[in-house]
């Protein structure tokens, strides 16, 4: 969708290393999220962001950490990647909190680590 | 945090039939949302509902939320092709209210 772009769209990554992924978006919406989608589990939050410099965890939240120093701007950094840690990354934008006009999803970075 | 079952996990029908998948939980949901993500796609929001016993209609889609709003169902009237991929639903329940928890989907494949 316009307004929400994700960076790398493919990455493949040795175990151990630390990658980062972007999430940039351009509506200006205060909410932000990372999620995985791996087959059988469906989608899992792992890190949100309601403001600049406000974070808090998701459900699968270890091994990750996020920062957002600019609205338009949240990372996702996996301190060191394992193979567990494969997987298609979403990054979702949202006007209010509890979602009324639903998330708005960027079109993914699949991660492969090695 | 809330749990949301999605039934059936996979579902084939040929083009023309009709398709639905249902959503439930234990507890009392405040709302529910509905995206569809196609094949090598990203989820894409379909439909939020509110009201217990909340129905809504986009073209082929209806939407159900049940009385006890611990329901919800996605009923497609003749189904195309162009309906292929993984309709999910997903609620704002739980601890939290920032975050959406998504049920585990159904994959729907439409056979020409």
């Amino acid at each position: 969708d316009a307004g929400i772009t994700q960076s790398p769209r493919h990455k493949v990554t040795e175990t151990g290393t630390p990658v980062t992924l972007r999430c940039h978006q351009t509506e200006n919406h205060r909410y932000m999220y990372w999620y995985r989608q791996d087959p059988g589990h469906g989608l899992r939050l792992i890190h949100y962001s309601y403001g600049v410099k406000d974070t808090d965890k998701g459900e699968v939240s270890d091994g990750y950490s996020v920062s957002r120093s600019k609205t338009e701007d949240f990372l996702l950094t996996l301190e060191s990647a394992t193979s567990s840690q494969t997987s298609v990354y979403f990054c979702a934008i949202s006007e209010f909190g509890t979602g009324e006009t639903g998330y708005t999803f960027g079109s993914g970075t699949r991660l492969t680590v090695v | 945090g809330q749990q949301v079952m999605q039934i059936p996990q996979y579902q084939h029908v040929q083009e023309g039939e009709d398709f639905t998948t249902y959503c439930n939980s234990s507890t009392t949901l405040s709302n529910i949302q509905w995206y569809k993500q196609r094949p090598g796609g990203h989820p894409v929001f379909l439909i939020q509902l509110v009201k217990s016993g909340e129905v809504k209609k986009q073209k082929r889609l209806t939407f159900q939320f049940g009385e006890a709003k611990k329901n919800s169902s996605l009923h497609i009237t003749a189904t195309q092709t162009t309906d292929v991929g993984t309709y999910f639903c997903a609620d704002n329940s739980g601890a939290g209210s920032y975050q959406l928890t998504f049920g585990k989907g159904t994959k729907l494949s439409v056979i020409p």
